[in-house]
């Protein structure tokens, strides 16, 4: 069973507003990531988190910060939401050794910008 | 741009056949692959994991990696109706993020 949260699971927001998805796991791991996902579309890495304190921007570019103050929490946020804003993110983490790339997802947000 | 490339689909078998998925990804200093399932408004997770040339075996799913070729593939065995889903290849590089492909519906017929 997959101990990584994401909340809200469901938002429709208005433009211009500021939303921060979060993303909580209860496994210890390390790494964390964020994808955004549009219908039919690969997933886009858009920032990753080695650990506390270590932020990185992903391959697809993004309006969008994190912050990785706890080791289990790693929320993203939108200081003005637009409609182009508007798909799933999935944030995702895994551990050490072995399993070092092998990602759990939570089960998604999935935004909306009216 | 890394990229990982899968035909879309959709791939229709009917129940009981074998399921064979593709994938081929462009670089070369890939180490770690990976086969996700995806069921509709659903979250990836995760079926298999290979990492070194030739067969891997798990129950009903066979993963097939060829460096030299730059290929991986997923074989799904006696395929049921509940493995109808969209199938997504991810490639792991220097870096533990991975790559992911755009997936291959998969529609498993009774």
């Amino acid at each position: 069973e997959a101990d990584i949260y994401q909340t809200p699971r469901y938002l429709v927001i208005g433009t211009g507003k500021k939303i921060t998805l979060e993303c909580s796991q209860t496994m210890g791991h390390d790494k964390m990531y964020w994808y955004q996902q549009d219908p039919g579309m690969e997933l886009h890495l858009i920032h990753y988190s080695y650990g506390v304190n270590s932020t990185e921007k992903g391959d697809l570019s993004s309006e969008s910060t994190v912050s990785r103050i706890r080791t289990e929490h790693f929320p993203l946020t939108l200081e003005s939401a637009r409609p182009s804003h508007t798909s799933q993110y999935l944030c995702a983490s895994s551990g050490q050794g072995s399993g070092a790339n092998v990602l759990t997802f939570g089960a998604g947000s999935r935004l909306t910008v009216l | 741009q890394k990229e990982v490339e899968q035909n879309s689909g959709p791939l229709s078998v009917p129940e009981g056949a074998i399921a064979s998925l593709n994938c081929t990804y462009s670089d070369r200093g890939s180490q770690s692959f990976f086969w996700y399932r995806q069921y509709s408004g659903k979250s990836p997770e995760l079926i298999m994991s290979i990492y070194s040339n030739g067969d891997k075996e798990d129950g009903r799913f066979t993963a097939q990696l060829n460096k030299a070729s730059q290929y991986v593939s997923l074989l799904i065995r006696d395929s049921q109706p509940s493995d109808s889903a969209t199938y997504l290849c991810a490639v792991g590089g220097s870096g533990y993020a991975l790559n992911f492909g755009k997936g291959t519906s998969l529609l498993v017929t009774p």
